[in-house]
């Protein structure tokens, strides 16, 4: 099993569409949690930690289950701009530094 | 500038060549890591430093990647007789010490250099 994994998608949703991402990470040890965005040839930026009762920022939730090992990411109301490869990331275990990263969801919002 | 600075932005060599590339982390930053992204590709972690501590070097592909970190600032990453795999754009991230906490400390990314090898 792969350390972390995404979905590759792609995902082509309509402006105003609701959208969910799921990520499945294999180390049970691990403890902290990230989604990243990653525009088209940019570098990675962090968009939301994601903390154990689940956290919201604005239109974008985060979920973690521990027992499945499994983190969620949900986009309301989509926009152009949301447009862009979504990135879970792991750290590798309790205690480390390392982090792991997901290949990533490409979304592409569309008018 | 307030966030990570990579230079150069790309860097275009022939095969064989050494090249540098340059990680400036933001202020006060004690951990720092070097990535490498394929095209189409995830992150590939290479090298993590943190603070005096010795340097975790299990991600580097061969014995011709290595890296520096001096005074626990600027850090640079050093491909020698590159190789057109070797081709791949190199990111630096930092980001607080973590160590202790029960949360890693979100990186924060540079812009990366895109290296070409003919």
């Amino acid at each position: 099993r792969k350390e972390v994994e995404q979905d590759p998608g792609p995902f082509n949703v309509p402006e105003g569409a609701t959208v969910a991402f799921n990520c499945t990470y294999s180390n049970s040890a691990s403890q902290s949690f990230f989604w990243y965005r990653q525009d088209c040839r940019k570098e990675p930026k962090l968009l939301m930690s994601v903390y154990s009762s689940g956290n919201e920022d604005g239109r974008f939730t985060a979920q973690l289950n521990r027992a499945s090992q499994y983190i969620s990411l949900l986009i309301r109301d989509s926009k152009l701009s949301d447009s862009a490869t979504y990135l879970c990331v792991v750290n590798k275990m309790s205690g480390s530094e390392k982090l792991v990263f997901g290949k990533g969801t490409k979304l592409t919002v569309n008018p | 500038g307030a966030g990570v600075s990579q230079s150069p932005s790309n860097k275009v060599t022939e095969k064989g060549k050494d090249v540098e590339l340059r990680c400036d982390p933001i202020s006060g930053h004690t951990a720092l890591y070097w990535y490498r992204q394929s095209l189409g590709q995830g992150l590939e972690f290479l090298i993590y430093f943190q603070g005096n501590s010795a340097p975790d070097k299990s991600g580097l592909p061969s014995d011709r990647f290595s890296a520096e970190r001096t005074g626990g600032s600027v850090s640079t990453l050093t491909i020698q007789r590159t190789q057109q795999e070797d081709s791949a754009v190199y990111l630096c991230a930092s980001s607080l010490d973590g160590r202790g906490r029960n949360s890693n400390q979100p990186q924060h990314f540079g812009d990366g250099t895109r290296l070409s090898i003919l």
